[in-house]
């Protein structure tokens, strides 16, 4: 497709469990980001990965959580012992920065952690 | 911590009026950018308008502007001739600067649009 996608669009899980969220960014992007929307809040920095740099994970609220990016493809954001706080929508952005400042985000998976 | 600022948790505006949202943010840096985005009801992420930051010329796409005060770090967004389908939460977002791409987001406003 021609937008980034994510999958999956929703996902509840019980607590302590372990989740993997998938974003397949736009192609040719060679930046991805992710984000974490709480429930009337704005977006909250993550991780963002560019080309070939190590990733700058300044936003990871604790070592719980952790992401991949297979070069300048897939990423993977992967939480371990889910706690109920982490329930919340997690968007992900691409963008080819050499050519544009704009970030195209996808739909988001909607993670509920009973 | 470098922050962005939106002072009004919600507005309103009757169809067909013109409407300003307000934002503030903080940054050391000289080159950056700035953006609003519209989340409507179905959640997803749409930019609406984006200003650089060493432009002087306000951003304009069609009834959507914006009013960019470098100096005092003022950053609104102007909409006008409301239409029903700008009900929305609005996010303003600055760039990082430099290098750094990534985005902080205001808290945003939610604008409902009246018949």
């Amino acid at each position: 497709g021609a937008g980034v996608s994510q999958s999956p669009s929703n996902k509840v899980t019980e607590k302590g469990k372990d989740v993997e969220l998938r974003c397949d960014p736009i192609s040719g992007h060679t930046a991805l980001y992710w984000y974490r929307q709480r429930l009337g809040q704005g977006l909250e920095f993550l991780i963002y990965f560019q080309g070939n740099s190590a990733p700058d994970k300044s936003g990871l609220p604790s070592d719980r959580f952790s992401a991949e990016r297979t070069g300048e493809s897939v990423s993977t954001l992967t939480i371990q012992r889910t706690e109920q706080r982490d329930s919340a929508m997690y968007r992900c952005a691409s963008s080819f920065p050499a050519t544009s400042a704009e970030q195209f985000f996808g739909p988001g998976t909607r993670l509920t952690v009973l | 911590a470098q922050t962005v600022t939106q002072s009004q948790p919600e507005m309103s505006v009757q169809e067909a009026e013109t409407v300003t949202l307000s934002c503030t943010y903080d940054t050391s840096e000289n080159n950056y950018y700035l953006f609003w985005y519209k989340q409507p009801p179905s959640r997803q992420m749409i930019l609406v308008i984006r200003q650089e930051a060493y432009k002087q010329q306000n951003a304009t796409e069609n009834r959507f502007s914006v009013n960019f005060q470098k100096a005092a770090k003022s950053f609104s967004l102007k909409i006008s001739d409301s239409q029903l389908g700008d009900t929305a939460m609005y996010f303003c977002a600055r760039e990082g600067g430099g290098s750094n791409y990534k985005l902080t987001f205001g808290k945003g406003t939610l604008l409902t649009v009246n018949p």
